[in-house]
């Protein structure tokens, strides 16, 4: 599976759009993008996935770019229980989980 | 659904003994993972299972972990013997079928003194 880059740690004003990049240049074709995110002190907790097209659900919405080779997490309107640590993570159908591969992640810490 | 289970949340125990994980997976997930996060590792995957059966346990560090899986209902991660470079966060997950989204339990604080 590709790996991907994250920035180490983001800004963010609360109410204000949180926008996490996510490199994966890498990507094959049938790998999936995935993002997790970890409230200090709990499990992960799964939040969205998508392949090429543009995903939104209650939570976040996924922009992939049209060459795949990176996406952007988006939360609309960031609180402070959205500060946690988010993982961007690929993976194809029916690979071995071994190699989803959680890796550093973006801290977002999300400002009053 | 109350999400997946973890017992005990917090284990303090000393070098040389027997730890027991427990974990109860989401009823009709078909998938369960056991995960370890430290500071300087960050999250591992230890193993998992497919319908009970263990599919990879590359990640078990040694010898002195095991895990089992005897119904859907229930899982186990044992260390025995246990040392201090073990403690860890451990989590246990679940999915269903293939999917990516894996559902993550609230974790085992281990403290191995």
């Amino acid at each position: 599976d590709a790996k991907t880059t994250q920035p180490t740690s983001m800004d963010c004003a609360e109410g204000r759009a949180a926008n996490l990049p996510c490199n994966h240049s890498t990507i094959s074709g049938n790998e999936y993008v995935y993002w997790y995110r970890q409230i200090h002190s709990q499990g992960p907790q799964y939040i969205i996935h998508g392949l090429k097209n543009n995903e939104t659900n209650e939570m976040a919405s996924l922009i992939i770019t049209e060459d795949r080779k990176s996406s952007t997490l988006i939360l609309p309107h960031a609180t402070l229980r959205d500060t946690a640590v988010y993982y961007c993570i690929v993976r194809a159908p029916q690979s071995n989980f071994n190699k989803f591969y959680f890796g550093s992640g973006t801290k977002l810490n999300v400002k009053p | 659904d109350a999400g997946v289970i973890q017992s005990p949340r917090h284990e303090v125990t000393e070098m040389g003994q027997e730890v027991t994980l427990r974990c109860k997976p989401i009823s009709g997930h078909d998938y369960l993972f056991w995960y370890r996060q430290t500071m300087m590792r960050g999250l591992e995957l230890l193993i998992y299972f497919n319908n009970n059966v263990p599919i990879d346990d590359s990640g078990m560090p040694e010898d002195r972990f095991s895990a089992k899986m005897p119904n859907a209902s229930f899982s186990t991660l044992k260390i025995q013997p246990s040392e201090p470079r073990d403690s860890a966060v451990y989590f246990c997950a679940s999915s269903f079928l293939q999917t990516g989204e894996q559902y993550f339990g609230p974790g085992t604080r281990l403290t191995v003194t």
